[in-house]
């Protein structure tokens, strides 16, 4: 069965802080998608990275940074220098190649105080 | 901007009457669409997914006959609660993938409150 873990339910940091969200993963599955997911207060679901099993790259966007380890099957984000607009609750997910439907984490609320 | 829409994004009804939500695809054909539902402070859960010209399918738990699903075109996909219950109020969400980057978009979500 396919499981999506994020352990931290909410952290709270100081504007400028660097902050790193932690996902991990179960799948059977040797070929699969993760996701992460930005969830403002109005609701709507910011798409912010789609990374292939294959793809063992560490990302970087912006002030985002992605590590993802197939060994310890984590995909954790960073957010360097956060800001108070960062502030929203990030879903981490995962997808197995032939199929659409994502199965979420529960969610990680972000708090950034000026 | 948006690449998949939801009309409305807030519906107050009253209990026993039905409530339509729309899911659209901009500017792609999507022969499948998803319906999540989330409740407060918890995460999403796939409700069903939305088959264009055939039925939906459900996810165990997910009642057919409450929650119809209509995929008429290769851009809209319906949602309808019927016979809505003040348990229904939830936040409603679809899903698209997008070919061409091979990513899947959400739409703006649904309010829905049963009075």
């Amino acid at each position: 069965a396919q499981k999506v873990t994020q352990a931290q339910t909410e952290i709270s940091v100081v504007e400028k802080e660097d902050v790193t969200l932690d996902c991990v993963y179960e799948t059977r599955d040797t070929t699969y998608y993760l996701f992460w997911y930005k969830q403002p207060p109005s609701g709507e679901l910011v798409f912010l990275i789609r990374r292939n099993s294959f793809d063992e790259q560490n990302e970087i966007s912006g002030r985002y940074s992605w590590n993802f380890q197939k060994s310890t099957s984590s995909f954790n984000f960073t957010i360097t220098a956060s800001q108070v607009v960062d502030s929203a609750v990030y879903f981490c997910a995962l997808t197995d190649y032939n199929t659409d439907k994502l199965i979420f984490g529960t969610g990680t609320r972000l708090q950034v105080f000026p | 901007g948006a690449v998949v829409s939801q009309h409305p994004s807030r519906v107050i009804c009253k209990s026993g009457t039905s409530v339509k939500i729309e899911c659209r695809s901009l500017d792609f054909q999507a022969t499948t669409m998803f319906w999540y539902r989330q409740f407060p402070k918890q995460s999403l859960m796939l409700m069903a997914t939305s088959n264009e010209g055939s039925k939906a399918t459900y996810e165990q738990g997910v009642e057919k006959d409450k929650f119809l699903i209509n995929h008429a075109s290769l851009t809209l996909s319906t949602l309808t609660v019927t016979s809505a219950h003040p348990e229904d109020s939830s936040f409603y969400i679809c899903s698209a993938r997008r070919q061409v980057e091979n990513t899947i978009y959400f739409g703006e979500g649904s309010w829905l409150t049963v009075v």
